[in-house]
């Protein structure tokens, strides 16, 4: 399975944009992108997937590189109800229901 | 409320008692699968379950049996728990496959001394 690597943690203030950036140089032209965050104590949450253009939807967008090697989701105004850990996950297609989770990048809101 | 339900929350047990944590989904997805989740190690799939009666093996399956007889239960079996399976255990549920969002349960945390 192709992987992601996020950093580790971030950091970013409340009320701005936070970006979260996903490298996958090794994506193949059918997987998909997913994002999932948890938040403390409590089970993933899905945030968003997409595969080549831009998705947006009420909770974030998700850019994706044209050349797919890389993606960022986009929280467009962060709050303290977003500090979790995000995970970037690629998705294949063919005969491939599972989903590997690496271990996300833990984000921190400040006040 | 659509949800998926787990029990029980917290689980602490001795090697070798055979266990199931049950898991329950109240939205008709046909999609199910089991997650633990190991401090520095992320989330890792066990099994999943693509509809009634379909199962098949994610990335650490060994260790633990699913069954999949109704399409809103798919309880997770230890038939000899020991220590190495001390985890948290989440249950996620999807309308059909990956393409669609997963929603997830609270969690079951299990000890196995």
């Amino acid at each position: 399975d192709a992987k992601t690597t996020q950093p580790n943690s971030m950091e970013s203030n409340e009320e701005e944009p936070v970006h979260l950036p996903c490298n996958h140089s090794t994506i193949s032209g059918t997987d998909y992108i997913h994002w999932y965050r948890q938040l403390p104590s409590q089970g993933p949450e899905y945030v968003i997937h997409g595969l080549t253009s831009n998705v947006n939807n009420r909770m974030a967008s998700l850019a994706i590189a044209e050349d797919r090697k890389s993606s960022t989701l986009i929280l467009h105004r962060a709050t303290l109800r977003d500090a979790a850990v995000y995970y970037c996950i690629l998705r294949g297609v063919f005969g491939n229901e599972k989903l590997t989770f690496g271990t996300g990048t833990r984000l921190t809101i400040i006040p | 409320e659509a949800q998926v339900t787990q029990n029980p929350r917290y689980l602490i047990t001795v090697t070798g008692k055979k266990l199931t944590v049950t898991c329950s989904q109240n939205m008709n997805h046909e999609y199910m699968s089991w997650y633990r989740q190991d401090p520095g190690l992320g989330l890792r799939q066990i099994y999943y379950s693509m509809n009634v009666e379909v199962t098949d093996k994610g990335d650490v399956p060994e260790g633990y049996k699913v069954s999949r007889k109704e399409k809103r239960n798919f309880p997770l079996i230890l038939e000899s728990p020991s220590p190495n399976q001390t985890s948290l255990y989440f249950c996620a549920s999807s309308l059909r496959g990956l393409v669609y969002e997963q929603y997830f349960g609270p969690g079951t945390r299990l000890t196995v001394t």
